[in-house]
């Protein structure tokens, strides 16, 4: 049973361009979440989705920053027109449940604007 | 005020000692509290889960739930060098369906 599958594990981008990480949850888990972590720093809440709905996006940015989760395929964030603030690693978690609280996170997409 | 906090440390403990790392919660209607382990530069590993007041035993771990203090805890009994990672403490807030976690600990077990 794979884990939480996330790529790439690394990007680089320059200042402008787009940034799109995927996520594929555990095999049975309808639910994702989106995280980002700076260094030094805790996990920060970004999105929470379940198949093709977002449920609760209150600590995403207004501004660049998308994610969707399709019927078939796996969850996509997006930031647009990255800035060099946007480096950071940004994890992904699957549930079974909604508010389980077990969430099984993958290996992080590291993002280096440069 | 943050939802969730913890002192960031670090905390160093030699082997075999007890590590005690703490974590205060802002909303008071929080059901469901977890501890998590994060090693430098991996992700995020369950460890431990507690939903009612008291203490929940597993292995050397124990949690340790106070909800009119709002103050969630975790023991690590025998310290190891493999414990030495940073903890985060994560609560399901009641107002909505994201997890908060603190910025973490870290816990440095010396040999």
């Amino acid at each position: 049973n794979a884990g939480v599958m996330q790529n790439p594990r690394h990007l680089v981008r320059r200042r402008g361009q787009e940034a799109r990480l995927r996520c594929s949850p555990m095999k049975g888990h309808s639910h994702v979440y989106w995280y980002r972590q700076l260094p030094e720093e805790g996990l920060k809440f970004m999105v929470y989705l379940q198949k093709e709905n977002i449920i609760d996006e209150s600590g995403m940015p207004k501004e660049r920053f998308s994610a969707e989760f399709p019927k078939e395929g796996p969850s996509i964030l997006r930031i647009q027109q990255v800035v060099r603030g946007d480096s950071a690693a940004y994890f992904c978690a699957s549930s079974p449940r909604v508010n389980t609280g077990e969430l099984f996170f993958g290996e992080g997409s590291r993002l280096t604007v440069l | 005020q943050k939802e969730v906090e913890q002192n960031s440390g670090p905390l160093s403990v030699p082997e075999g000692a007890i590590a005690s790392l703490n974590c205060t919660y802002s909303d008071r209607g929080s059901q469901s509290f977890f501890w998590y382990r994060q090693y430098s530069g991996k992700s995020p590993e369950l460890i431990m889960s507690i939903y009612s007041n008291g203490d929940k035993e597993d292995g050397r771990f124990t949690a340790q739930l106070n909800k009119a203090s709002q103050y969630v805890s975790l023991l690590i009994r025998d310290s190891q060098p493999s414990d030495s990672a940073t903890y985060l403490c994560a609560v399901n807030l009641q107002t909505g369906n994201q997890f908060y976690f603190g910025t973490g600990t870290s816990l440095t077990v010396i040999p």
